[in-house]
């Protein structure tokens, strides 16, 4: 069975930082690319970040980009999410989300972070 | 980045049939496969269509999709009360470089 579980969110004022992890079992985790997707409370799914299987790939909706960087850790079966200089329009449920092999498509889903940023 | 238009609400009594719009742009749906998402109150969103109109192992055939140029939409036949959900739609988004999703819609069974 695919399971996703993510960790490591928290409260942190403006301008902190924060290390999402997400590890994954019951699939051969290397082969796959990896995302974090967001969803600020009430509000409707974001997608932030992806990872490619190859390891060569990274790629970032631009209200991230210079603030947030993807990792993976395929020996350990690990994707990671770096967040710094957070902001509270950030405050979100932080999800995994394995690709499903077609651009676009997400197959499996952790149950999700929460990360709030405020003072 | 461009967002997929959906309306907010939609809602049938039980045995009905709903259908949900989803509208993008030649970047997304026009050139891309759609999917669809159900998200359970207060859990995770699992994918429900995928490639414009499969349906994942597990999901009922009373849920079908359909795409159209730039507009895709999700339609549920004899309407029940564990259907009631928020929908997603979803594409990959050529100018985003990832996945661009709907507004999403809240299905009401009354």
């Amino acid at each position: 069975e695919v399971q996703l579980v993510e960790s490591g969110g928290g409260l942190v004022k403006p301008g902190g930082s924060l290390r999402l992890t997400c590890t994954a079992s019951g699939f051969t985790f290397s082969i796959y690319n990896m995302n974090w997707v967001r969803q600020a409370p009430g509000k409707g799914l974001e997608w932030v970040s992806s990872f490619s299987s190859s390891s060569r790939y990274m790629y970032y909706v631009d209200s991230v980009k210079g603030r947030f960087t993807i990792s993976r850790d395929n020996a350990k079966n690990s994707l990671y999410l770096q967040m710094h200089s957070l902001r509270p329009e950030d405050t979100a449920v932080y999800y995994c989300a394995r690709g499903s092999g077609d651009p676009g498509g997400l197959d499996s889903w952790g149950q999700g972070t929460l990360v709030s940023v405020s003072s | 980045h461009s967002v997929l238009t959906q309306p907010p609400s939609a809602s049938a009594t039980p045995g009905q049939r709903v259908t949900i719009s989803c509208s993008g742009n030649s970047s997304n749906i026009g050139s891309n496969y759609v999917f669809w998402y159900q998200q359970l109150p207060g859990t995770a969103p699992k994918l429900f269509i995928y490639k414009n109109n499969q349906r994942p192992s597990g999901v009922p055939d009373r849920f079908s999709g359909s795409k159209s140029g730039t507009s895709t939409s999700l339609a549920i036949s004899g309407l029940r009360s564990e259907d009631e959900a928020d929908y997603y739609c979803a594409a990959w988004d050529d100018s985003l470089g990832g996945p661009v999703f709907g507004t999403g819609t809240k299905v009401t069974v009354l």
